[in-house]
């Protein structure tokens, strides 16, 4: 059982490329998520899928694209890497969150990119 | 949207030591949840607790829904508690929602 699997767990782009952090859980969770953390600044939400063939907006979506693949995967795309994307990337997924559902988050390990 | 705080920032115990973490947020919520990011940054979760009390081990943790608060208690603290704690909030609607961290508490247990 992995859980939450992230790939690639280290990228350096220049400025300008594009790249696709891919997502998958074996969990049957609903829900996937995509945050990045940035020192001082906590995880901020870019975008969530709350069930197959959804996606919302996070708090900081500009720049990024996302793609519920099927109910496993969820990929998040840079069209154009610059260099305030530096950063450290989860994917996370959960439960349908209902009113009796728990929504908990079980996250990734983590992709740290590099803008140059 | 919902703001969500913690305190304090940074803290500094000695092995055996308890301590209280707290998480205000600024709206109404009915997922709140509790994080521990290790040294090596992998993030789990230790409690999903909306309102109530929990616990688990030397970890316990308080939700009080109506004064926008939860406490995360940790007692007889071990080396492997070092890390950032961090606690997320949201409202649940359309089967999902943005649950929204704080900037975390960095807690540093020393032998």
């Amino acid at each position: 059982n992995a859980g939450v699997t992230q790939t690639p767990k280290f990228q350096v782009l220049k400025t300008g490329q594009s790249m696709t952090l891919q997502c998958a859980q074996d969990m049957n969770h609903n829900s996937m998520y995509w945050y990045r953390q940035d020192p001082g600044m906590g995880l901020r939400l870019i975008y969530y899928s709350a069930s197959e063939g959804t996606t919302d907006k996070g708090e900081v979506p500009n720049g990024y694209n996302v793609s519920r693949l099927n109910k496993r995967e969820f990929s998040l795309r840079l069209e154009s890497a610059a260099p305030s994307q530096t950063s450290v990337y989860f994917c996370a997924s959960s439960e349908a969150w209902t009113s009796r559902g728990t929504g908990e988050l079980f996250f990734g390990e983590g992709s740290r990119l590099t803008v140059l | 949207g919902i703001q969500v705080e913690q305190s304090p920032p940074d803290l500094i115990l000695q092995e055996g030591a308890n301590s209280t973490l707290r998480c205000n947020f600024s709206d109404s919520v009915n997922n709140l949840q509790w994080f521990h990011q290790n040294p090596w940054g992998q993030l789990i979760n230790l409690f999903y607790i909306p309102s109530g009390t929990k616990q688990n081990g030397r970890l316990s943790a308080t939700t009080v829904a109506t004064e926008r608060y939860s406490l995360l208690y940790i007692s007889s603290s071990q080396t492997t508690d070092s890390g950032v704690y961090f606690c997320a909030a949201a409202m649940i609607y359309n089967q999902g929602g943005k649950l929204i961290f704080g900037q975390g508490t960095e807690l540093s247990v020393k032998p």
